[in-house]
């Protein structure tokens, strides 16, 4: 069975600063890589996925994520930080070959902006 | 699109009664997700279905656990003899299986707090 480990379990940045949130995963076969987020009151959503190709992958507000495949890691970046990042962020795994909706989810980062 | 709804959003019982939550999904979603948020934890995959049929348990759905979807549209999800345990927010996701990737879109999910 797969694993995911989250780093950090909170983060606190200045507006402007630049972040990056570990992920490590344990799973010896093909993998799918997905960060979701989830803003205070609302719902989990993706930020970005994985699936193959281009290990430099690019989401939603400026983020972008980093499959390495010897690390076993898939680490969330992104350059300057805004106020409205703060939240929780997930990194998720999905065994290939299964429901894409299938993931195991990491322990989660609170990440807190100060503007 | 008016999202993955749930009901209710919050359910405080006392241990040993039975509790069903309800979950609808975007209309036109054929697969369907419960996963199960514990505190300072990410979201644990419970079961899916595709349509009616539900196609996969985990091993963490225990016996007293029970979920269905007789229409292939909304989703119940069943606790019998609630435990201390299962307090925990109960998310409900949903996807357009198709073969192709497809997001998942959550709920908001139903608190669960058993006392």
């Amino acid at each position: 069975a797969q694993s995911v480990s989250q780093h950090n379990h909170h983060v606190i940045l200045s507006e402007a600063a630049s972040l990056e949130l570990g992920c490590n995963y344990s799973y010896g076969g093909t993998v799918n890589l997905f960060w979701y987020v989830q803003y205070p009151g609302q719902h989990l959503q993706l930020l970005l996925k994985y699936f193959s190709g281009d290990p430099l992958v690019k989401g939603i507000k400026g983020f972008e994520a980093e499959f390495i495949k010897s690390k076993f890691s898939f680490n969330l970046r992104k350059p300057s930080v805004q106020w409205s990042d703060t939240a929780e962020y997930f990194c998720a795994v999905n065994a290939g070959g299964t429901s894409y909706g299938k993931l195991t989810f990491g322990q989660g980062t609170i990440l807190t902006v100060h503007p | 699109d008016t999202g993955v709804s749930q009901d209710p959003r919050h359910k405080i019982t006392k241990r040993g009664q039975n509790v069903t939550f309800r979950c609808d999904p975007i209309s036109e979603h054929n697969r369907l997700y419960w996963y199960r948020q514990t505190l300072g934890q990410g979201p644990e995959f419970l079961t899916y279905f595709q349509n009616e049929a539900q196609l996969e348990k985990s091993r963490l759905l225990s016996d007293r656990f029970s979920a269905e979807r007789p229409k292939g549209s909304f989703s119940t999800l069943e606790i019998q003899r609630t435990e201390q345990g299962d307090s925990a927010m109960y998310l409900c996701a949903s996807s357009l299986g198709t073969g192709m990737y497809s997001p998942l879109h959550f709920g908001n999910g139903t608190r669960l707090t058993v006392t």
